[in-house]
């Protein structure tokens, strides 16, 4: 069963647009990162954020972290056509494993 | 690129077969965790491998199973392959169970 649920499930914008995508989970966590998949390959890691953490910068990325909502949010600010690719929420609770959502895929038209 | 590298890159099997993938690890990462990810959704864990024993599994039958070698390169084994088995598998390495996983390419399983 998938932790997260991200929204919007696909999103389209302009190049130079600012992307938002939401991710929610169910249970307590120790932290919530975020990946990139291009095309069905591997993932590469963005952005890792603690859950006594409320917000993460790096370079064009922004994200949040409500733990009372169990929800956080990525920001993509001034998207390029390589932005485009499917974008991940994982959480690690207690123990190893990450659990995913099921993703928000998003187009960037030049 | 992570340093992550899988084998083979696409395979197809039929119904009943058995697969083994083949998963080598970060240089200096000891961990190597396994992911199944259906067409559209988002990866599922399988299972950990952390210093060659099992240290987690998820929600997957006996018939998915996997060894680490001591050089920490990995194998994912499915017996009894069924048409719901076709998938991306992804395996990614950490230094220790709880840090940062390095995802690899993956290898495209088709199930006929």
């Amino acid at each position: 069963s998938q932790q997260g649920e991200e929204d919007p499930q696909a999103l389209s914008i302009q190049e130079g647009e600012n992307a938002t995508m939401n991710c929610s989970y169910k249970t307590s966590i120790n932290n919530l990162q975020w990946y990139r998949q291009n095309s069905g390959r591997g993932l590469v890691h963005l952005i890792l954020i603690r859950s006594n953490e409320r917000e993460k910068h790096s370079g064009r990325l922004r994200v949040t972290l409500d733990t009372s909502k169990k929800s956080s949010s990525l920001l993509i600010t001034a998207s390029r056509a390589a932005d485009t690719a499917s974008y991940f929420c994982a959480t690690r609770a207690a123990g190893n494993k990450l659990t995913f959502g099921g993703g928000t895929r998003v187009l960037v038209k030049p | 690129e992570t340093g992550v590298t899988q084998s083979p890159t696409h395979l197809i099997k039929t119904r009943g077969q058995q697969v083994t993938l083949r998963c080598s690890s970060q240089s200096g990462h000891n961990t190597v965790s396994w992911y199944q990810q259906a067409l559209g959704q988002g990866p599922q864990f399988i299972f950990q491998y952390y210093r060659e024993e099992e240290n987690g599994r998820g929600n997957f039958p006996p018939r998915f199973s996997g060894l680490q070698f001591p050089n920490y390169s990995s194998e994912l084994n499915v017996n009894a392959l069924e048409l719901d088995d076709s998938a991306l598998y992804l395996c990614a390495s950490s230094q220790d169970r709880a840090n940062e996983q390095f995802f690899g390419p993956g290898t495209r399983l088709t199930v006929l």
